[in-house]
């Protein structure tokens, strides 16, 4: 079955960018895609297909994926950016899977 | 407005059944496959199962094969789970969540979540 890892916390200063990773196997030759989760509320989409956001996502996120990581980056991160992340991606073995999450923690 | 409600979460006993639904409002339902994916509590979110627009295609997570059933009704806008032989680790929120082929099948619409507990 096909694992996504990702580092279990990110922790960045208010304004900084933060880098949340998620490795696999050839994940550059995937299609990922990234959620954000804050408590008690459903998963929101902000990145699709790489790097593309869906409408209403903030321009300071942005996502990059080739070799064996795919990267969500949060520029000039905010307080309200504090959740946890979650990458997607699918395979043809696994089906939808996604990765562990990472809990964002803004300083 | 584009909605997803789940609804039929709640408590029941281990080797028991439950049957979850979800109901669509605001895009063309029969246009979009959709998907089941549960989280437990304090943990991350786990993929279920897949249904396409037409049912042509279904797919399980090796977790819930041969004990959980996806099926949907296009005249009635809804999406089900029938869920059997429910184990302890199947307690978690379960989310309905759409899929959209313009965003190379990304989530994009996900409802609220309905909670089931699995305990004797």
């Amino acid at each position: 079955s096909y694992v996504l890892t990702q580092p279990p916390s990110v922790s960045v200063a208010p304004g900084q960018t933060a880098r949340i990773t998620c490795g696999g196997n050839n994940i550059g030759s995937k299609s990922v895609h990234w959620y954000q989760q804050k408590p008690g509320q459903a998963p929101v989409l902000v990145v699709y297909d790489d790097s593309d956001r869906p409408s209403g996502i903030p321009e300071r996120f942005s996502g990059s994926n080739s070799g064996n990581t795919a990267t969500l980056t949060i520029s000039r991160v905010e307080a309200g950016d504090e959740a946890d992340y979650y990458c997607q991606v699918w395979d043809s073995s696994s089906d939808w899977v996604f990765g562990g999450g990472t809990k964002l923690t803004v300083l | 407005e584009v909605q997803l409600v789940e609804s039929g979460g709640g408590l029941v006993q281990p080797g028991g059944s439950l049957r979850l639904s979800c109901a669509a409002s605001g895009f063309t339902f029969s246009s979009y496959s959709m998907n089941w994916v549960r989280q437990a509590p304090g943990k991350g979110l786990e993929w279920v199962s897949y249904i396409s627009s037409s049912s042509s295609t279904i797919y399980y997570a090796d977790s819930v094969k041969g004990r959980f059933t996806i099926s949907r009704d296009n005249a009635k806008n809804s999406l089900y789970l029938q869920m059997n032989s429910l184990r302890d680790e199947d307690t978690a929120v379960y989310y309905c969540a759409r899929g959209d082929p313009r965003l190379r099948g990304a989530f994009d619409i996900w409802g609220q979540g309905t909670m089931v507990t699995v305990s004797s």
